[in-house]
């Protein structure tokens, strides 16, 4: 079975600063990974997917990610965070008709 | 295109009350999913439909049963609500035909409080 993992729970930062939260996964012949971004109160949104072709995916707010298959990795990147940016992240791989969700990884941004 | 829509947005009940959440997507999407999310767990899935007439188990099943009578509705049922089912539940739909991934797009969820 696919199983995700975020191994950092929390990841204080300052403002204007580099991130990057981690997620591992585990192998299987093919793999479609996704980001997710929850504000405070609200839903989940899509913030970057990786289905096929180049392993460096850009998406919203100005966050990469890097799909490394020997790794088993799918790390979410921002090279200058901003206050806004302080949410809960969730990565997650397809399984079936389903998506395996890691335990998320809270993001606080710092002035 | 108002996408993934859930109702109440919140709720308080008694223990043993019962009640049933909404969740309508306009999207034409086959697949639709209920989630609840607890503070240091992440999202659990409790129960999902593949296709209208359909449901399946996932993670977290007990206590809760759904209904999908129609593509665009998947209600979630509490009968007898518990303490143990505080929580914030989210609804979510993904899939038409020919996709390959799995993308989910989630409602604004449900915020209950069983007292």
């Amino acid at each position: 079975a696919q199983s995700v993992t975020q191994l950092d729970s929390q990841v204080p930062v300052f403002e204007e600063a580099p991130v990057e939260l981690r997620c591992n996964y585990s192998s299987s012949v093919s793999v479609y990974l996704f980001w997710y971004v929850q504000y405070p109160n609200q839903g989940l949104q899509l913030l970057l997917k990786y289905l096929s072709g180049s392993t460096l995916v850009k998406g919203i707010n100005g966050f990469e990610a890097e799909f490394n298959k020997s790794q088993t990795s799918f790390h979410l990147r921002k090279p200058s965070v901003h206050i806004s940016d302080t949410a809960e992240y969730f990565c997650a791989v397809s399984s079936s008709y389903k998506l395996i969700f890691g335990s998320g990884t809270r993001l606080l941004v710092r002035p | 295109n108002a996408g993934v829509t859930q109702t109440p947005k919140f709720r308080v009940l008694k223990t043993g009350q019962s009640m049933t959440l909404l969740c309508a997507q306009d999207m034409n999407h086959e697949y639709m999913y209920w989630y609840r999310q607890d503070p240091g767990m992440g999202l659990r899935l409790i129960h999902y439909s593949v296709g209208e007439g359909t449901t399946a188990k996932g993670e977290v099943p007990d206590g809760y049963n759904v209904s999908r009578l129609k593509k665009q509705n998947f209600l979630l049922g509490l009968e007898s609500a518990a303490p143990s089912q505080t929580s914030v539940y989210f609804c979510a739909s993904s899939y038409i035909a020919g996709e390959i991934s799995n993308e989910q797009f989630f409602g604004p969820g449900t915020r209950l409080t069983v007292l």
